[in-house]
Parts: structure tokens; sequence; C-alpha cells
């Protein structure tokens, strides 16, 4: 069974860091590119940041390029997500995801 | 970046009902384009990929269509468990873009 399962979401203030977790089970994770997706409170969904099947290439969206870094470790299945200076406007879900599977999010909370 | 618009933002339809919801991107996407559907509080699921692949375990009465800038998702016979929201989004360059959603409501 194909399965995303993010952890590590929380509440945590303006500035602060947070590191998210998705494991990966039921597929070949080391050939699939993986991503982050966020949907804040009631609104849109917006990508975040996506890294290709080895990890040599990330790419960001501009509104948390510098601040996170995505990464992952293939012989455990897992993503990462390392989120320093969080700002309100990143109170979010945080979805994993990759072809035809999403994860059932984890809450972000930035807030003082 | 690539700019997705949806159409409409919300509709209210009967089960059994037909609908369309439309997604125009402000420059040529090829096929590269999916849809997801979003029941409250739930994670999105994907339905379709390259404009009109449907994803596994997705029902038939779900199609996608179009290429270039214009796309179609269409609900041949509305079901209950179908009303939700519905998102499209490109996967043509980074960063990868959403439509704003359309909300299929009971009518």
């Amino acid at each position: 069974q194909v399965q995303l399962v993010e952890s590590g979401g929380g509440v945590v203030q303006p500035g602060g860091s947070l590191r998210l977790s998705c494991a990966a089970s039921g597929f070949p994770f080391n050939i699939y590119a993986m991503h982050w997706v966020r949907q804040a409170p009631d609104k849109g969904l917006e990508w975040v940041a996506v890294i290709s099947s080895y990890g040599s290439d990330e790419k960001y969206a501009d509104s948390v390029k510098g601040r996170f870094t995505i990464s992952r470790d293939n012989s455990k299945n897992k993503l990462y997500l390392q989120m320093n200076s969080l700002r309100a406007d990143d109170t979010a879900v945080y979805y994993c995801a990759t072809e035809g599977t999403w994860g059932q999010g984890t809450l972000v909370t930035v807030s003082s | 970046d690539i700019q997705m618009t949806q159409s409409p933002s919300s509709v209210s339809a009967s089960v059994g009902d037909r609908v369309t919801i439309s997604c125009r991107a402000s420059q040529g996407i090829s096929n590269w384009l999916a849809w997801y559907q979003q029941r409250p509080g739930k994670a999105p699921k994907p339905l379709i990929y390259a404009a009109s692949n449907l994803q596994s375990g997705v029902p038939s009465r779900f199609s996608g269509s179009g290429s270039g800038t214009n796309f179609t998702l269409t609900i041949s016979s509305l079901q209950p468990e179908d009303f939700a929201t519905y998102f499209c989004q490109q996967a043509n360059s980074f960063p990868l873009t959403f439509g704003g959603g359309t909300r299929v409501e009971i009518k």
C-alpha cells in the first residue's frame, strides 16, 4: 500500500525553526522526485519545494527560498523539510507528495 | 510564473448532473496539467495527470481534456461523494502553480 505520513508539525514562535518529516512506504522511494505543498487555513494550495530522486537537485518557491531546505534519506525512505525564520504567513498544513500520492498533512502554526 | 485560472469558483449541482470545470494557463503548458479533488478536512486526492489520464482507482465518470492553455475537468454524472473542491495544477515548469479551486456544492 502506497503511503506517505507526515510528522513534525506544531506551534512555533515567529523567527523559530521546525523540521518536518515524511515517511514513505509501498513504493520505490528512491526513484521518485518528492514535493512539499502547503495550504494555509481556508486557502488554496501552494507548492513549496521539490527534490530530485537522488537528492542532487532542489527547487523552491520564492516565498520560502533561503529559509526552507528540502532533503531526503533514501536509505530510510524519508523526506524532510527544515523550516527556519518562520513567519506568521507560513502557517499552513504541509503535505508531502509524489506522483499520484499525497500524505495526510501536518499542521504548522506560527504564532507568539 | 505560470498563472492558473479556474472557472467557475463555485457551482451548485444535483446528483446525476454533468459538471464541467475549466482551467486556463497564462502560457502554453502542453499537457502538463493535473487535477485534484479535496473534500473538507482531507488531503487533496490526485484525479488526473497529463491532462487526460485517470489516476488508478478514479471512477470513469471523471474525465479531463485540453492542451496548451485551456483544460477541462468533467464529471459525467455527479455522485454524492463528488461534492468537494477541485484544483488544477500545472507541471510544465517550476514553480508549480495551482488554480484557485472550484467548489462543487449541492443544489
